[in-house]
């Protein structure tokens, strides 16, 4: 079984700063995916990066990083000069290869201060 | 722009009712899966389904059901609804293997009272 952990109920950050959301995981797969979500107050839940176990270098998809350290079975979202629209929850989840379901955290609650 | 339809954004109903919550989706995705979201809990897996009357226990499948007649269109059932079913009902769908992870439905506040 999958287990992953959020330790970061909520963040307050100011607009502009950088942001790291925590998050490590738990499993006995060699071979997993990583994603981070965000769901806005709508309520709709977006896809933001992805990280194969097997990728030698961390994902990069805009303002968004994972900082992917599998030693330690952390996969850390980097959210660089942050705005006030990235203000939301944000889940880190993780699928072994092979499976299809997903596994989330609890979440992290983001809020950004003008 | 691709989609995932959940029928209802509010859902309020009584204790012992029936519920349906459909899913509808046209991106021709193999996969479909329910989800709930509690405060504090994350999401939670209740089903999935990988293909057309084929389906899978999530983590949570206590007081659900789910059926798979079209390969669009995913339903989560509630045979006798409870108050504890009180959630936030999320619906996605996907192809499999997919590194683009999963596209989630607005998802459904359900309340039971």
């Amino acid at each position: 079984a999958q287990k992953i952990t959020q330790t970061q109920p909520g963040m307050f950050v100011q607009e502009k700063e950088a942001v790291t959301l925590d998050c490590t995981y738990d499993t006995s797969d060699q071979s997993y995916g990583l994603f981070w979500y965000k769901q806005p107050s709508s309520g709709e839940m977006i896809f933001l990066i992805y990280q194969g176990s097997y990728d030698e270098q961390n994902a990069t998809e805009g303002r968004y990083s994972l900082n992917f350290q599998k030693a330690r079975k952390s996969a850390n979202l980097v959210i660089s000069a942050s705005q006030l629209g990235d203000s939301a929850m944000y889940f880190c989840a993780m699928r072994p290869f092979g499976n299809e379901k997903l596994t989330f955290g609890t979440g992290t609650r983001l809020t950004i201060i003008p | 722009d691709v989609k995932v339809t959940q029928s209802s954004r509010y859902l309020v109903k009584r204790t012992g009712e029936k519920v349906f919550l459909e899913c509808v989706q046209d991106m021709d995705h193999e996969n479909m899966f329910w989800y709930r979201q509690d405060p504090g809990l994350g999401l939670r897996l209740i089903y999935f389904s990988y293909d057309v009357k084929m389906k899978e226990k999530g983590d949570i499948p206590e007081g659900y059901s789910v059926s798979r007649e079209k390969k669009e269109r995913f339903s989560l059932i509630l045979e006798s609804a409870s108050t504890n079913q009180t959630s936030m009902y999320l619906c996605a769908s996907s192809l499999p293997r997919d590194v683009g992870g999963y596209t989630f439905g607005s998802g459904t506040r359900l309340t039971v009272v």
